[in-house]
């Protein structure tokens, strides 16, 4: 049974940091690692999906990177900035159709 | 297109009552899943259609709760009889294919008084 762990729960960082979410998981035969993210009371926004023969992904100052035979996923954050304060998810999704979350690393970034 | 659609964003009722949620696709997304949130935690699996089909159901779903996606289009989320424990955010996802990634829709929040 797959199970993704997120550390920290949460973080506090200065505006303008740099920043890495951890994301871990534990069976490495994974489709793809989707991160998302969250605001209060809202629903998931997609930030970036790295398939399982990919090795990182990139958007804007967000950068995601995968690796298989460690059960690891980074989330990279550069220049942060206040409305990037929200929870972050990971996902990664088997050949079962089904996606496995952890609980998330709410950000706050301290103006 | 303007993504999955859920209806509606909030509802809130006694215990005991049924209610019905709605989910809406991105049109030519032949994969449709529900899941459910509650606080603090990330989501969990309930159930997924591929076309009209529904192919798994969680254990969490229990005989309360029943799901459908008429004709491959929008599915509707039926919970019978409910409990304060059913109070969650209720949410949509669809896909067009295993590796494409899900969307996600804004969700239904459920308070059971």
């Amino acid at each position: 049974k797959q199970e993704v762990t997120q550390i920290p729960a949460a973080l506090s960082v200065p505006e303008g940091e740099n920043l890495v979410l951890n994301c871990s998981f534990t069976d490495s035969a994974i489709y793809n690692l989707q991160w998302f993210r969250q605001d209060p009371g809202k629903g998931l926004t997609s930030l970036l999906l790295i398939q399982s023969s990919q090795r990182e992904q990139t958007s804007g100052r967000l950068n995601a990177s995968l690796d298989k035979s460690s059960g690891r996923s980074t989330l990279y954050i550069a220049a942060s900035q206040p409305g990037d304060s929200a929870t972050y998810l990971c996902a990664a999704s088997g050949g079962n159709e089904k996606l496995t979350f952890g609980t998330g690393t709410r950000l706050t970034i301290i103006p | 297109d303007t993504g999955v659609s859920q209806d509606p964003r909030h509802k809130i009722t006694k215990r005991g009552q049924n209610v019905t949620f709605r989910c809406d696709p991105i049109s030519e997304h032949n994969r449709l899943y529900w899941y459910r949130q509650t606080l603090g935690q990330g989501p969990e699996f309930l159930t997924y259609f591929q076309n009209e089909a529904q192919l798994e159901k969680s254990r969490l779903l229990s005989d309360r709760f029943s799901a459908e996606r008429p004709k491959g289009s929008f599915s509707t989320l039926e919970i019978q009889r409910t409990e304060q424990g059913d109070s969650a955010m209720y949410l949509c996802a669809s896909s067009g294919a295993l590796n494409y990634g899900y969307t996600f829709g804004s969700g239904t929040r459920l308070t059971v008084v």
